[in-house]
């Protein structure tokens, strides 16, 4: 069975440092991996997807997320925090080869970015 | 336009009653879930759509049915409802099974007193 680790509940960071967000996952197979983030009373918008190819994956926002294999990881990570980029961001993986279509959520990470 | 629109937004009710929650999609999708999250934000898949045909049904109490009367629309009706029954249901839909992420509703809270 799939699974996915998030193992901060919530990461701090000051406006205009780096923020990364971990991530690590358990599937049978190549891993489908994704990024969502959620606002408050709002549904989950899609941020960024590891299929295949480049292990450096960017997506909306400016965020970018790295594939690695070896410690099935995908974290998640902005080079320079917006107060804006407050929110429940939540890792999910899936896979063709381990209860295809179940996309299994991790169970978020709030991140506070302050001014 | 919404892409995935659901109604209701927010429903408060009594233990006991049935209620529906309705979702749409604009899409073009052909997979449409249900996700429930929990007061701790957990979320949790109860039941997958591919083509108005069930795809995925977990373990889920059989006081809740879907439906899919067409690939845009997959409705949610709950029988009996409880306590913990109380929680924000998503909607979502995909371009297909095995093609990439969820475009997600706005949710739809319940609260069953």
């Amino acid at each position: 069975a799939q699974s996915v680790a998030q193992p901060e509940d919530q990461v701090n960071v000051a406006e205009g440092n780096p923020l990364t967000v971990k991530c690590t996952y358990s599937v049978s197979g190549n891993p489908y991996l994704f990024w969502y983030v959620q606002y408050p009373n709002r549904g989950l918008q899609f941020l960024l997807k590891y299929i295949t190819g480049d292990n450096l994956v960017k997506g909306s926002y400016g965020f970018e997320a790295e594939f690695n294999k070896s410690q099935t990881s995908f974290h998640l990570k902005k080079p320079s925090a917006l107060v804006s980029d407050s929110a429940l961001y939540f890792c999910a993986v899936s896979s063709p080869t381990d209860s295809w279509g179940k996309f299994q959520f991790g169970a978020g990470t709030q991140v506070v970015v302050t001014p | 336009d919404t892409a995935v629109s659901q109604t209701p937004k927010y429903l408060v009710t009594q233990m006991g009653n049935d209620k529906s929650i309705k979702c749409e999609q604009n899409l073009g999708h052909d997979t449409m879930y249900w996700y429930k999250q929990d007061s701790k934000k957990f979320l949790k898949i109860m039941f997958s759509y591919n083509n108005k045909e069930l795809i995925i049904n977990e373990t889920v109490p059989n006081r809740f049915s879907p439906k899919s009367p067409d690939k845009a629309h997959l409705n949610l009706h709950i029988n009996s409802l409880e306590l913990g029954d109380s929680a924000v249901y998503f909607c979502a839909s995909s371009p297909g099974i095995d093609t990439g992420e969820l475009f997600f509703g706005e949710g739809s809270r319940l609260t069953v007193l």
